[in-house]
């Protein structure tokens, strides 16, 4: 069972570049997420969905965008990318909104915009 | 907002020994649900113990344990009999029952050393 997966797990970008990052779950989640994790500082929720066609803002969505056209995929995209970006970035899926429900988490990609 | 705090950056333990990990959080809401995440270097996040705030027990999971004070918003965590693999960074985790709110706010994180 391979969960949550993300690609790429690490990856270099210049200022103004673009770039997509994925995230496939195979539990048949309907809610994903994707947060942002910063040195020193908890993890920040970026957008989260809760079903497929369905996307909403979280606490830091400025500088990216997302889709979710299948239950499986949430891309997140970095349109311009910045230096204020360096970060690392987190997927995470649940099967509920129940409070209580775990959320499932992907390795994490390490982004370094230069 | 809610806002959840964890107030030491560091702790280090013994191999076998007991060590315990604050976290406090900031809510106006009478139920909600707390969390302990572990994250080991392989940065993969890991779910060590849930706690629903309606529920006066503690609750426990093998060698982790939460002493849960809900009136002083506190939410630590206990872990007995350490190892070598506990070694990690161990984030709180605050997530309200609103409906339109399925944020889950995280604490700054304790990075725990396991010295053997």
């Amino acid at each position: 069972n391979a969960g949550v997966t993300q690609t790429p797990k690490f990856r270099i970008l210049k200022i103004g570049q673009s770039m997509t990052l994925q995230c496939t779950q195979d539990m048949n989640h309907n809610y994903m997420y994707w947060y942002r994790q910063d040195p020193g500082m908890g993890l920040k929720l970026i957008y989260y969905s809760v079903g497929a066609g369905i996307t909403d803002k979280g606490e830091v969505p400025n500088g990216y965008n997302v889709s979710r056209s299948t239950t499986e995929d949430f891309p997140l995209r970095l349109e311009l990318a910045a230096p204020s970006q360096t970060s690392v970035y987190f997927c995470a899926s649940s099967y509920t909104r129940r409070g209580s429900a775990e959320a499932f988490f992907g390795q994490g990609t390490r982004l370094t915009v230069v | 907002a809610q806002t959840v705090t964890q107030s030491q950056p560091e702790m280090s333990v013994q191999e076998a020994e007991t060590v315990t990990l604050s976290c406090t959080y900031d809510t106006s809401e009478s139920d909600y649900y707390l969390f302990w995440y572990k994250q080991p270097p392989s940065r993969q996040m890991i779910l060590v113990i849930r706690q629903e705030a309606y529920k006066q027990q503690n609750a426990t999971e093998n060698r982790f344990s939460v002493n849960f004070q809900k009136a002083a918003k506190s939410f630590s965590l206990k872990i007995s009999d350490s190892q070598l693999g506990d070694a990690a960074m161990y984030f709180c985790a605050y997530r309200s029952p609103t409906y339109n709110n399925n944020d889950m706010r995280f604490g700054a994180g304790t990075r725990l050393t396991v010295k053997p």
